[in-house]
């Protein structure tokens, strides 16, 4: 199984600031035959369900404002958020659907310094 | 409006069986792979199966392999998790999770759309 590791556990950001969460994974989930990565960002609210952030590593999932970004390639990968807002309180959640079981890290718990 | 909503869930004992449902609108439901995700009490996302489009290939997490089953019903929009021998670990939120792809190649994927979830609890 790849293993989803993302750092830190925790963060404190002050509003306005940006915000940024590593994603590491225990092996490529880059398809070289369509140069894509499969990789996921999720945020979830409490009480929520999941909501799909970025897809393709980078590429913005309809309706989600443009302060998230994703990046990175292979096995490091990063959010992240230009200036945060009191609506980002969050935990966030990287997940690669490169290979059969499709995991998840552990979650990123974000709050407002 | 693309929705999923879930049923079925609740208090079961060890050992026990329960089957959820997912029912799906506003999307051509046939097309799409479908997955489970569960999460537990205050913990992390675990996937746990995966069902293609046409029903014909299903993948499951090795954590629920010969014991959960998990079906669709294309002409119902529906989506189904047959879940027996259930054990004290399998407590959780259980969400049912649209694949984000049109007719992939592959049934894995992300999630764009998630129901709201429902609640399994294994206890005597």
């Amino acid at each position: 199984d790849i293993v989803m590791t993302q750092s830190p556990d925790s963060l404190a950001v002050s509003l306005g600031e940006r915000a940024t969460i590593n994603c590491k994974s225990s092996q490529s989930v880059l398809y070289s035959s369509n140069n894509e990565n499969y990789l996921g960002w999720y945020q979830q609210k409490p009480g929520q369900p999941p909501k799909l952030l970025i897809y393709w590593a980078s590429t913005r999932e309809s309706g989600v404002p443009d302060r998230f970004s994703g990046s990175g390639s292979g096995t490091d990968f990063t959010l992240t958020i230009s200036s945060l807002q009191a609506e980002d309180v969050a935990v966030y959640y990287c997940q690669q659907y490169y290979s059969s079981p499709p995991t998840f890290g552990q979650g990123t718990r974000l709050e407002i310094k | 409006e693309v929705q999923l909503l879930e049923s079925g869930g609740g208090l079961v004992q060890p050992g026990g069986s329960l089957r959820l449902s997912c029912a799906a609108s506003g999307f051509t439901f046939s097309s799409y792979a479908m997955s489970w995700v569960r999460q537990a009490p205050g913990k992390g996302l675990e996937w746990v199966s995966v069902i293609s489009g046409s029903g014909g290939s299903t993948y499951y997490a090795d954590s629920v392999k010969g014991r959960f089953t998990i079906s669709r019903d294309n002409s119902k929009n529906t989506l189904y998790l047959q879940m027996n021998s259930l054990r004290a670990e399998d407590t959780a939120v259980y969400y049912c999770a649209k694949g984000r792809t049109l007719a992939p190649p592959y049934p894995l994927d992300a999630f764009d759309i998630w129901g709201q979830g429902t609640m399994v609890t294994v206890s005597s």
